[in-house]
């Protein structure tokens, strides 16, 4: 069955300090990868995609992404983060085809200490 | 930038009522979506549009129903609101093809439904 799972329902970084969340996925085919990230009372901002080509994708606000086919994996990165980033984050696998669907992850929330 | 916009953004409804949310964007996409998103569930897919009069289920479909008549507006109906139902309710729309931004969703702000 198609699945995305997100290991971390809850997370807490001090700012400044690097971030990682996890999002690993379920899916026959090729897959299209997203991180979508929803403030509070908003609706999801796309964050960055992987659709092909090279693995590491950078996206808006200083995050990236690593798509690591072997492991099912597309990690979300940031090296420092900043307090703006306390939202909640969701992954995403989709065909990508006309008519395709995507599936997403139970999502993060990221807190963020001063 | 395109921009989605669902008309309600807070409802309260009683148990039995009829229920519209509506969802509009403006930028010719030919697919549109419903999600519902609850805490720790993530977003589940209710039902999506291919084109004006096109719908497909999604994965909760039940208690749902949709309306595409024109292209830019995507309804989604509650027949008979029940307490379950009590949700955030996010619409989406996707340009398809080969062009700049094709396959990827934006969101409108959300409309948040408590049924009483």
């Amino acid at each position: 069955a198609q699945s995305v799972t997100q290991p971390d329902i809850h997370i807490t970084v001090s700012e400044g300090a690097s971030l990682e969340l996890r999002c690993n996925y379920s899916y026959g085919a090729t897959p299209y990868l997203f991180w979508y990230v929803q403030s509070p009372g908003q609706g999801l901002q796309l964050l960055l995609k992987y659709f092909s080509g090279d693995t590491l994708v950078q996206g808006i606000k200083g995050f990236e992404a690593e798509f690591k086919r072997s492991q099912s994996s597309f990690n979300l990165r940031k090296p420092s983060v900043h307090w703006s980033d306390a939202a909640e984050y969701f992954c995403a696998v989709g065909a990508g085809n006309q008519g395709g669907k995507l599936i997403f992850g139970q999502g993060t929330e990221l807190s963020v200490k001063p | 930038d395109v921009k989605v916009t669902q008309s309600s953004r807070y409802l309260v409804k009683r148990t039995g009522e009829k229920v519209f949310l509506e969802c509009v964007q403006d930028m010719d996409h030919e697919n549109m979506f419903w999600y519902r998103q609850d805490p720790g569930l993530g977003l589940r897919l209710i039902y999506f549009s291919y084109d004006v009069k096109m719908k497909e289920k999604g994965d909760i479909p039940e208690g749902y129903s949709v309306s595409r008549e024109k292209k830019e507006r995507f309804s989604l109906i509650l027949e008979s609101a029940s307490t379950n139902q009590t949700s955030m309710y996010l619409c989406a729309s996707r340009r398809t093809g080969g062009v700049p931004g094709a396959n990827v969703l934006t969101f409108g702000a959300g409309s948040r439904l408590t049924v009483l």
